[in-house]
């Protein structure tokens, strides 16, 4: 099975910050990726979809890019309603893997 | 709108098993997939199958195969899994998600806690 690399675990910026995540997968993905907005006690929230592709309705603040192993995504102008955790998840048939998330707080 | 709503809580004992429920409505039920998802306290979603709601055809993780039962009841548009055997470590909270296949999920359900213990 593939497996999904996040980084950080965790990070603190401030307001109005530009703020990175990446995920790194153990093999080829092409861009079977997608980028997911958790907050404590609600399902995940879908943000970026194949990569690079800003689902309906999600702010342009958020950002996703990367293929085959590498991918990245980005917050920028870091806003309070901005904490959660972010989840990247790998689909393919017959398989769904989420990276291991990155809690991002406001320093 | 669109939305899947879940049943309720439940606590069961070790070795017991527990059924749960995804309600849909706003769409054509056999249209999509549904997923079903769990989450452990402080933990990533961890996928355990997936159900065609259209023809009831289901694949599960290798980590449940054997344990897991997924189905649907077309006439009410309800999606049901079943976990059999349960352990303390299958304490968490599970979703079910829809899909078009094996692409993003758009629409989720609240979730169910489920805690297993003795």
């Amino acid at each position: 099975d593939t497996q999904m690399t996040q980084s950080p675990s965790s990070l603190s910026a401030s307001i109005g910050d530009r703020v990175t995540i990446t995920c790194q997968a153990s093999q080829g993905i092409r861009n079977y990726l997608n980028w997911y907005q958790q907050k404590p006690g609600k399902a995940p929230k879908l943000l970026i979809f194949d990569a690079s592709n800003l689902e309906a309705g999600v702010p342009s603040k958020f950002s996703g890019s990367g293929s085959g192993t590498d991918f990245t995504f980005t917050i920028s102008n870091l806003q309070p309603d901005d904490i959660a955790t972010y989840y990247c998840q790998h689909y393919d048939k017959d398989v769904i893997t989420f990276g291991g998330g990155t809690r991002v707080e406001i320093k | 709108q669109v939305q899947l709503v879940q049943s309720g809580a439940e606590m069961k004992k070790p070795g017991a098993s527990v059924r749960l429920s995804c309600r849909a409505s706003g769409y054509a039920f056999t249209s999509y997939y549904i997923h079903w998802l769990r989450q452990a306290p402080g933990q990533r979603p961890e996928w355990m199958g997936i159900l065609d709601s259209s023809v009831g055809r289901t694949t599960y993780s290798a980590k449940f195969e054997g344990r897991v039962t997924m189905s649907r009841d077309t006439s009410t548009g309800t999606a049901y899994l079943e976990l059999s055997r349960l352990r303390s470590d299958d304490t968490a909270m599970y979703f079910c998600a829809r899909s078009r296949g094996w692409t993003a999920f758009r629409i989720w359900g609240q979730g169910t806690l489920v805690t297993v213990s003795s």
